[in-house]
């Protein structure tokens, strides 16, 4: 069971275009995290997004949390080639991998920007 | 910084044979983690820790083991490898659970492992 979905799995666009990934889920969490992964290389986290509405920006990238805490997108203004990598968001799930609560993560965004 | 430091970076193996990827970081944090990454799958957890002495199955344990006798190191052993094994290994770090909001997870940069 996929907890976490998200869209698209891939995405190809030229360098200037906007964009949104979506990351959704019918359960609950205590707070989302997004995370960006270049080839050969472990995720960077981004952003952590803890309250529901909650908007958050990072240059060029904009962070939302849905009201019910359930979803999550990121949006990038005016791509470039440097924003080329795999998006992950993550979940944080009490009871989820253990009593302690681990995060989930979903299967990710490819993008790829072209110049 | 080092942060976390994976090692080997790449490793092939045979099936039945068993090896040892090593994990260690220098933040002094009390969570570890080990995932796995299948292409298109995402993260998956095979075992975390919350400090020395103490560790506990994530969603895919079977096949593995840890061991965790020190802060800093989190070695994770695969016994009898398997072609299902074949996999990218991330280890992982944090400084309190990782479902707080305020202690993002550190990665290292991964294992790339193949079972022939």
């Amino acid at each position: 069971t996929q907890l976490l979905e998200q869209s698209p799995q891939f995405l190809s666009i030229q360098e200037g275009e906007n964009l949104t990934v979506y990351c959704n889920s019918s359960s609950v969490f205590s707070s989302l995290q997004w995370y960006r992964q270049e080839p050969g290389e472990g995720p960077v986290l981004l952003v952590t997004v803890v309250t529901g509405g909650e908007v958050k920006k990072l240059k060029r990238l904009t962070f939302q949390f849905g009201d019910a805490r359930k979803d999550s997108s990121l949006h990038i203004t005016a791509a470039q080639p440097g924003d080329t990598g795999l998006y992950l968001c993550a979940g944080g799930k009490m009871n989820y991998g253990g009593s302690q609560g681990n995060l989930i993560f979903g299967k990710g965004t490819k993008l790829s920007v072209k110049p | 910084n080092a942060g976390v430091t994976q090692t080997p970076k790449f490793r092939i193996l045979k099936i039945g044979q068993s090896m040892t990827l090593q994990c260690a970081q220098d933040m002094n944090h009390n969570y570890m983690y080990w995932y796995r990454q299948d292409p298109g799958m995402g993260l998956k957890l095979i075992y975390y820790s919350v400090g020395a002495g103490i560790t506990d199955k994530g969603e895919v344990p079977n096949g593995y083991n840890v061991s965790r006798s020190t802060t800093e190191d989190f070695p994770l052993r695969l016994e009898l490898a398997a072609p299902s094994q074949t996999s990218v290994y991330f280890c992982a770090s944090s400084y309190s659970t990782g479902v707080a909001y305020n202690s993002p997870l550190h990665f290292g940069n991964g294992t790339r492992l193949t079972v022939t």
